[in-house]
């Protein structure tokens, strides 16, 4: 199957400070990828669609000015935590839809990056 | 609206079966995934149905009725290596541009 890949797999940061994760599909192109965040004991919770080439779609009440997505690639997708705080401490994921394959709808997860915000 | 249901919570025994449920409220219908989720790491595909009835693959199996807004997930033969969170999922239709919506995710426990 396709593959996603995510990185960092984790990183510590102070607070106030910006930290970017990149999102990339190793062997097949996204025009469309999706970054998730998941809090500990709790679902995936959708904050954006990444478009390639154009502005990404923020899900209601995620800051758009705060979760900066670039998708400058088919196979790059960037999520920038800006002046990140304590409460930005969760899990990020991103997944990708190879939409050359016959599972049109089937979505492919990067291995998350575990953010924890000092 | 969209509206994904499942139990937050199930035990079972190592060698049992278990059947997952998951009853979903959508404003169209293209499919339910299911997918495993180990602590820490990402989602991996299970199952994609779209039409009725059940679709085995080996110890796992899937099982979906469109007309009761239901489906359920069975894992026979219960492994330790089992244990995880299992998310059932639908993809938004209407030029939603293919997003996942998921359940809470039903943390299953296998037991010696």
């Amino acid at each position: 199957g396709a593959v996603v890949s995510q990185h960092p797999s984790w990183v510590i940061c102070k607070s106030g400070t910006s930290v970017k994760i990149e999102c990339r599909s190793l062997d097949f192109q996204a025009t469309t990828m999706f970054w998730y965040r998941q809090f500990p004991k709790q679902s995936l919770m959708l904050m954006a669609t990444s478009n390639e080439g154009s502005k990404a779609t923020y899900e209601q009440g995620v800051e758009k000015d705060k979760f900066l997505i670039n998708h400058a690639s088919l196979t790059l997708s960037t999520l920038t935590v800006t002046s990140a705080h304590p409460e930005d401490s969760s899990f990020y994921i991103c997944s990708a839809r190879d939409e050359t394959s016959e599972d049109y709808n089937e979505q492919f997860f990067g291995p998350g990056t575990r953010l924890t915000v000092l | 609206g969209q509206n994904i249901d499942q139990p937050t919570e199930m035990t079972a025994t190592e060698g049992a079966i278990v059947q997952i449920n998951c009853t979903y409220q959508t404003s169209g219908f293209n499919g339910l995934f299911w997918y495993q989720q180990h602590a820490g790491e990402a989602p991996t595909f299970l199952s994609y149905n779209v039409l009725d009835g059940l679709e085995e693959k080996g110890r796992f199996s899937s099982f979906l009725s469109r007309s009761k807004g239901y489906s359920y997930l069975l894992l026979k033969e219960l492994q330790m290596k089992d244990s995880a969170s299992y998310l059932c999922a639908a993809p938004m239709i209407y030029n939603q541009g293919g997003k996942l919506i998921f359940g809470q995710g039903t943390e299953l426990s296998v037991k010696p």
